[in-house]
C-alpha cells in the first residue's frame, strides 16, 4: 500500500490564483481530513469527510473547498489564493472514528 | 470548539534525562488521546495513544498517562536520546466532528543534547 499520498510537494502561487491540492489513500478509509500547519499554531482542521459524498467544515475553512466523490480521493481547492494561505498542508485518513490518523507527506504552499 | 493546551512549548534536556509534556483539555466527551512526533520537514507520526478507559500505557521508553477527571494527559519519555529531538503534539478527537478528526495542541519542541 502507498498509504496517503499528496501532490504536489511544493507549490508557489501568485495572489488570486486558484489551484487544487491532491490527496489519495489506498487503504479504503472512510474518514479523511485536511489540516494546515503554521509555525507556533500546531495543526488546524480545514475540512473533513466521513465518507464519499459527505464533507463538513473544520476550524479554518474560509477560502477552501473540498469534495469527496470517491472513497480514495479528497482534493482541497484554493479558490483565490492569498498570502495568509501560505502554509504546509497535510491530508490524513482514518479507518475508524476515534482511530489512528495516517498523514500524507504534506504540500508546502507559498502564496506571493 | 475544543481547546487543547500544551506545555511546555520548548524543552531542553541532557541525553539520558526524562522529559514530560502535559496537555489539558476542556471537552469531557473526548475518548481518544494520541501523541504525534514530527521531525523537521516530515509528516506527523503516531508514537503512542490512550483511550479513556485506560489510565496509563507504556511502549518501551515512552508512556502516556490520562486523568479524565482533571482533564489532562501527559507524555513521558525516559532515557532520552538525541534522536528523540523533534516536535511533539498531543491531540484528541473532538465531539463536534463526530470524533472523526483531531484537535491538536500547539506542540512542544524537544531538544536532547548529547
Amino acid at each position: 500500500n502507498a498509504g496517503v499520498t499528496q501532490t504536489p510537494k511544493f507549490q508557489v502561487l501568485k495572489t488570486g490564483q486558484s489551484m487544487t491540492l491532491q490527496c489519495a489513500q489506498d487503504m479504503n478509509h472512510e474518514y479523511m481530513s485536511w489540516y494546515r500547519q503554521d509555525p507556533g499554531m500546531g495543526l488546524r482542521l480545514i475540512h473533513y469527510s466521513v465518507g464519499a459524498g459527505i464533507t463538513d467544515q473544520g476550524e479554518v475553512p474560509n477560502g477552501y473547498n473540498v469534495s469527496r466523490s470517491t472513497t480514495e480521493d479528497f482534493p482541497l481547492r484554493l479558490l483565490s489564493a492569498a498570502p495568509s494561505q501560505t502554509s504546509v498542508y497535510f491530508c490524513a485518513s482514518s479507518p475508524h472514528l476515534e482511530g489512528t490518523q495516517y498523514f500524507g507527506p504534506g504540500t508546502r504552499l507559498t502564496v506571493l | 470548539g475544543e481547546n487543547v493546551e500544551q506545555h511546555p512549548s520548548t524543552l531542553s534536556v541532557q541525553e539520558g534525562d526524562s522529559a514530560v509534556i502535559k496537555c489539558t483539555y476542556s471537552d469531557s466527551a473526548s475518548n481518544y488521546f494520541p501523541w504525534y512526533k514530527q521531525e523537521l520537514g516530515k509528516r506527523p507520526q503516531l508514537i503512542i495513544d490512550i483511550r479513556s478507559n485506560v489510565g496509563e500505557k507504556k511502549d518501551q521508553r515512552i508512556a502516556v498517562t490520562l486523568n479524565k477527571t482533571a482533564k489532562h494527559f501527559s507524555l513521558h519519555i525516559t532515557e532520552t536520546q538525541p534522536e528523540d529531538s523533534a516536535v511533539y503534539f498531543c491531540a484528541l478527537t473532538p465531539m463536534n466532528s463526530g470524533y472523526s478528526t483531531l484537535t491538536f495542541g500547539k506542540g512542544t519542541m524537544l531538544l536532547v543534547s548529547p
